[in-house]
């Protein structure tokens, strides 16, 4: 089914751990982004990528990292998980000739830092 | 500092009736509104936009309508449906650091009761 995808769908760290999240697409989109939503805040944009190599940050971006290798693939790295981490996280790409209404979100990941 | 404001966390409409669900925002420069919606463990889904340049934009039971001068915009849902039962999200498009990028409302519960 094309779309994206997102995995794990739900993740337990302890404090301090690291993982990673994935996100892929095979809709050939050159826009991806990363979203967390939390509970009164809505979804706030952490780091977005305009294509291949290319990434910049976004709203909330401390902690995370991101690298784009490639167009279908875009990864969100926690490099030491903190409680405040805790979230929902949403990934979505878009053609950008489809207009900012074109957004396809995946379906989350649930994290949990203890 | 929030751009994107929904003040009702939380709706209940009885099924037939409408719904109006309201957004506010502070950027003049927003030159997209969007809404979603939200089922749980899902993503967001793309539901209706409207340009900053009109003031309504109608698609089936869906009406979304925008003040410039008060910087408000509305979702009407007319009849409303059981289907309809979701967070519905207010998010606005605005071009920055060469990209255009989304800011979302916190999210109001819509809920339709039979």
């Amino acid at each position: 089914n094309a779309g994206v995808t997102q995995t794990p769908k739900f993740q337990v760290l302890k404090t301090g751990q690291s993982m990673t999240l994935q996100c892929a697409q095979d809709m050939n989109h050159e826009y991806m982004s990363w979203y967390r939503q939390d509970p009164g805040m809505g979804l706030r944009l952490i780091h977005y990528s305009v294509g291949a190599g290319i990434t910049d940050q976004g709203e909330v971006p401390n902690g995370y990292n991101v690298s784009r290798s490639t167009t279908e693939d875009f990864p969100l790295r926690l490099l030491s998980a903190a409680p405040s981490q805790t979230s929902v996280y949403f990934c979505a790409s878009r053609d950008p000739g489809t207009g900012i209404y074109g957004y396809t979100f995946g379906s989350g990941t649930r994290l949990t830092v203890v | 500092d929030q751009q994107v404001k929904q003040n009702s966390p939380s709706l209940s409409v009885q099924e037939g009736r409408i719904s109006i669900l309201n957004c506010d925002y502070t950027n003049s420069m927003f030159d997209y509104f969007l809404w979603y919606k939200k089922y749980p463990a899902e993503g967001p889904t793309f539901l209706i936009s409207i340009s900053s340049i009109k003031d309504k934009n109608e698609d089936g039971r869906f009406t979304v309508f925008l003040n410039k001068s008060a910087k408000h915009l509305s979702l009407h849902i007319v009849p409303s449906q059981p289907g309809d039962s979701a967070v519905y999200f207010c998010a606005a498009s605005a071009l920055s650091s060469g990209a255009q990028k989304l800011v979302f409302g916190q999210g109001t519960r819509l809920t339709i009761n039979p």
